[in-house]
């Protein structure tokens, strides 16, 4: 069975405070990962993608990957109540064609409180 | 400008109807892929299409049909055999050799 987990939350935050999503997946040699936002009533949005083991910087947003423990996470430094939303793990996992197709988690929702 | 665009944003369907969910893409992208999104749950994959004149089934492609006769366009239809049809369909795209999807709008569909 391809899984992606992510703890479902409420994850609340102070606004300038780190935010840590966590997700795990259960096909081990996967290779691409992404995280996701989407605002309420909108459909997900693309903040990062990460392919390789150890951290990737993007502005505020940290992705890091650790394929041996099959876990990526994503931080967000200095929060702003603009980032709550529900932010969506997505693993590349090889189960038809042959590129692969995308598994979701079910995706942690982040409140930032001002 | 270049995106992917659905229609209509809202549906509202009859038991016993079917409807289509247009798609569009002006992105020249190769692969386009239908999900389904309920509340709380992650996203679920209908059908996809890597190529022009040829589509595979997803996880969930019982009670929907598509069709792939031009590379910007992947229409879905949702057939009276889906037994549960209200959800958000999100359609995506992205090109060969590539795995970042990205995604259209949405279109929320409500069986009344």
């Amino acid at each position: 069975q391809k899984e992606v987990e992510q703890n479902s939350g409420p994850l609340s935050v102070p606004e300038g405070a780190i935010a840590s999503l966590n997700c795990t997946y259960s096909d081990r040699v996967s290779q691409s990962f992404f995280w996701y936002r989407q605002y309420s009533g909108k459909s997900p949005e693309l903040i990062m993608s990460i392919y390789s083991n150890g951290d990737k910087e993007d502005g505020r947003f940290t992705a890091q990957l650790n394929k041996a423990s099959q876990y990526v996470s994503l931080l967000i430094r200095d929060s702003q109540p603009s980032d709550s939303a529900t932010y969506l793990c997505a693993v590349l996992m090889n189960y038809g064609g042959s590129q692969g197709n995308l598994i979701f988690g079910k995706g942690t929702k982040l409140s930032v409180k001002p | 400008d270049g995106g992917i665009t659905q229609s209509p944003k809202y549906l509202f369907r009859k038991e016993g109807q079917n409807v289509t969910l247009s798609c569009e893409q002006n992105l020249n992208h190769d692969a386009m892929y239908w999900y389904r999104q309920d509340p709380g749950q992650g996203l679920r994959l209908i059908y996809y299409s890597q190529i022009v004149n040829d589509f595979q089934k997803g996880d969930i492609a019982e009670g929907y049909s598509v069709s792939r006769e031009k590379k910007e366009s992947f229409p879905l239809t949702v057939t009276s055999a889906q037994k549960n049809p209200t959800a958000f369909y999100l359609c995506a795209s992205t090109s060969t050799g590539w795995n970042e999807q990205f995604f259209g709008p949405g279109t929320r569909l409500t069986v009344l």
